[in-house]
């Protein structure tokens, strides 16, 4: 099946410091990446959209100067939350887009294993 | 706009069957997802509907109505480890998901 790593799975810095978070594709290649984020007990919140080779596109109400995407790859994106602050605690999990099939193809999201950052 | 229902939580015994709704309105259709997120984890895929009916796989089935706007996982001889968050989700302008809230599933013995 198809596999996505992230790295690291933990993190804890200190306010003010930035955090580099990676995610690979490690059997297909992914030319488009999600990134969310997610609260205790509550649903997963789309973040960005990267694109391979572009921009990544944010979404309304993120930040795109605090969390910097970087999709230098067709393996690997990463997403950098710069000045981090206690409110930028979180579960961050990106996905990997997989096309399969031909005529009608499935676009299914393989999902990474999450990163938990912890701001002090 | 895009909207996606699911009960918050459920509680089921082992050994039995427990079918958990997902009612959505978005604009288009491009299927149905169901993933698995245990506590702590990223959530894993089970299953996408794209045509009306039920679709089964092991243990679990889902179940789409595209008229009535509804979907539903069907787990059967429910395990301790079926307890985890089931989230529906529903991809939006061409390559996005929206997720549901996630139904909590608690497994009792």
């Amino acid at each position: 099946g198809a596999v996505v790593s992230q790295h690291p799975s933990r993190v804890i810095c200190k306010s003010g410091t930035s955090v580099k978070i990676e995610c690979r594709s490690l059997d297909f290649q992914a030319t488009t990446m999600f990134w969310y984020r997610q609260f205790p007990k509550k649903s997963l919140m789309l973040m960005a959209t990267s694109n391979e080779g572009s921009k990544a596109t944010y979404e309304q109400g993120v930040e795109k100067d605090k969390f910097l995407i970087n999709h230098a790859s067709l393996t690997l994106s990463t997403l950098t939350v710069t000045s981090a602050h206690p409110e930028d605690s979180s579960f961050y999990i990106c996905s990997a887009r997989l096309t399969i099939g031909t005529g009608s193809p499935q676009e299914t999201q393989y999902f990474g294993p999450g990163t938990r950052l912890l701001v002090l | 706009g895009q909207n996606i229902d699911q009960p918050t939580e459920m509680t089921a015994t082992e050994g039995a069957i427990v079918q958990i709704n997902c009612t959505y309105q978005t604009s288009g259709f491009n299927g149905l997802f169901w993933y698995q997120q245990h506590a702590g984890e990223a959530p894993t895929f089970l299953s996408y509907n794209v045509l009306d009916g039920l679709e089964e796989k092991g243990r679990f089935s889902s179940f789409l109505s595209r008229s009535k706007g509804y979907s539903y996982l069907l787990l059967k001889e429910l395990q301790m480890k079926d307890s985890a968050s089931y989230l529906c989700a529903a991809p939006y302008n061409t390559d996005k998901l929206i997720f549901g809230t996630g139904t909590r599933l608690q497994v009792f013995p």
